[in-house]
């Protein structure tokens, strides 16, 4: 299986602030033949299932807004929120589609400083 | 806009089943894959196994072979999984997701959207 493994297990930034998140795989989900990471990233809130945010590990879902970017290929991945806003209070998780069983890291708390 | 919808709360005894469903609405269902991903208090999140609600074919984790059985019903847009030899560490929200295809090793789409979550709670 292939382990996802996220820095830190928590965060708190002030608002307004760069908040980074970093995802590591145990081996490349980078797809060659397409040249695309399967690697998304989720937020999830209190009681609220996970909602996507970045796909393919850098493309941002329709309706998130622009201070969320992602990076990283092969192994090594970042979630950065450039200006961090109350509402982006949750817990953040990594996922790889590329291998069955599609796993997760084990999630990142993100608070308010 | 696309949707899914789960069925409630379940109480079940160690050594019962449960069945959940997940009702898709806002797209053709059988033109995507629907995921279960099971959440135990406090903790992360685990890929059970999908289902292709075109041909039925499933996929499922090594973890829960045996155990899982996913199916769906066309006619309603409505996608199920049983679990079965239920023990205390099966207490946990279980979610349904779609994404767009996948073959037996790679998906390639994210989970996107997911439904509200069904807590199991397994307790005698």
């Amino acid at each position: 299986d292939i382990v996802m493994t996220q820095s830190p297990d928590s965060l708190a930034v002030s608002l307004g602030e760069r908040a980074t998140i970093n995802c590591k795989s145990s081996q490349s989900i980078l797809y060659s033949s397409k040249n695309k990471n399967h690697l998304a990233w989720y937020q999830q809130k209190p009681g609220q299932p996970p909602k996507l945010l970045i796909y393919w590990a850098s493309t941002r879902e329709s309706g998130v807004p622009d201070r969320f970017s992602g990076s990283g290929s092969g192994t090594d991945f970042t979630l950065t929120i450039s200006s961090l806003q109350a509402g982006d209070v949750a817990v953040y998780y990594c996922q790889q589609y590329y291998s069955t069983p599609y796993t997760f890291g084990q999630g990142t708390k993100l608070e308010i400083k | 806009q696309v949707q899914l919808v789960q069925s409630g709360a379940e109480v079940k005894e160690p050594g019962a089943s449960v069945k959940v469903s997940c009702k898709a609405s806002g797209y053709t269902f059988t033109g995507y894959y629907i995921h279960w991903v099971r959440q135990a208090p406090g903790q992360g999140l685990e890929w059970m196994g999908w289902i292709n609600p075109n041909s039925g074919g499933t996929n499922y984790a090594q973890k829960f072979q045996g155990r899982v059985t996913m199916t769906r019903d066309t006619s309603i847009s409505t996608a199920y999984m049983e679990l079965t030899m239920l023990k205390s560490d099966d207490t946990a929200v279980y979610f349904c997701a779609r994404s767009g295809y996948c073959d037996t090793t790679n998906c390639y789409e994210a989970f996107d959207p997911w439904g509200q979550g069904t807590l199991v709670t397994v307790s005698s």
